[in-house]
């Protein structure tokens, strides 16, 4: 089956770079996500990627794609109070491309 | 970007009565719309997948009787969850597909489901 892991917790202090990983299994992914969830909301999507591409950056968010690995990153650059938040990465399949299978979820922590 | 509600955003029913939750794409016509059930501190598991005009197919451990999905138009997708029970309480959320691609998906900020 597909599988999406990410650790649980990660804590940066304003002003650092954050990076949360995601690996995931299924080798046939085509298209993979990151989304941010805040406390009581929906989801909002950052950024994505596809399997064909190793690196996209966007303002302050750069994701990387090893797709050798299957292990997809996120780069928060100059991380603020107001990204802290739970990050989800996600990934879709060739022919499923809007079926999306979830990460475990990051909860970003930004101290002061 | 593409702008996704849902209503209500919180409701508390009382065990055996049915709830309905909708969702709708404000700005974009939706061709699939999916919905997730999310368990505090876990991550989303997809319930279904529905597309307009036909019935909605649901993944796998989902009743679908209890789960009554209607994606009656193209802005419009309906949850009741029927005869609640309380470990029904859960926070649903709603996705949307279509607009300028099929690849990016929209949440809906959710529903806070309680069952008493």
């Amino acid at each position: 089956g597909e599988d999406v892991e990410q650790s649980l917790f990660l804590s940066v202090r304003e002003g650092d770079s954050s990076v949360i990983n995601c690996t995931y299994t299924d080798s046939s992914s085509t298209y993979l996500y990151w989304y941010k969830q805040e406390p009581g909301a929906g989801l909002q999507l950052l950024t994505y990627i596809f399997s064909n591409m190793d690196m996209k950056q966007d303002q302050r968010l750069t994701v990387l794609l090893n797709k050798k690995d299957k292990h997809l990153s996120l780069r928060i650059a100059d991380t603020q109070t107001g990204d802290s938040a739970i990050y989800f990465c996600a990934e879709s399949k060739t022919g499923t491309a809007s079926k999306l299978t979830f990460g475990t979820g990051t909860r970003l922590q930004v101290t002061l | 970007g593409a702008v996704v509600s849902q209503h209500p955003s919180r409701v508390i029913c009382k065990s055996g009565t049915s709830v309905k939750i909708e969702c709708r794409s404000l700005d974009f016509q939706a061709t699939t719309m999916f919905w997730y059930r999310q368990f505090p501190k876990q991550s989303l598991m997809l319930m279904a997948t529905s597309n307009e005009g036909s019935k909605a197919t649901y993944e796998q451990g989902v009743e679908k009787d209890k789960f009554l999905i209607n994606h009656a138009s193209l802005t419009l997708s309906t949850l009741t969850v029927t005869s609640a029970h309380p470990e029904d309480s859960s926070f649903y959320i709603c996705s949307a597909v279509g607009g300028l691609s099929s690849y990016e998906q929209y949440f809906g900020p959710g529903t806070r489901l309680t069952v008493t």
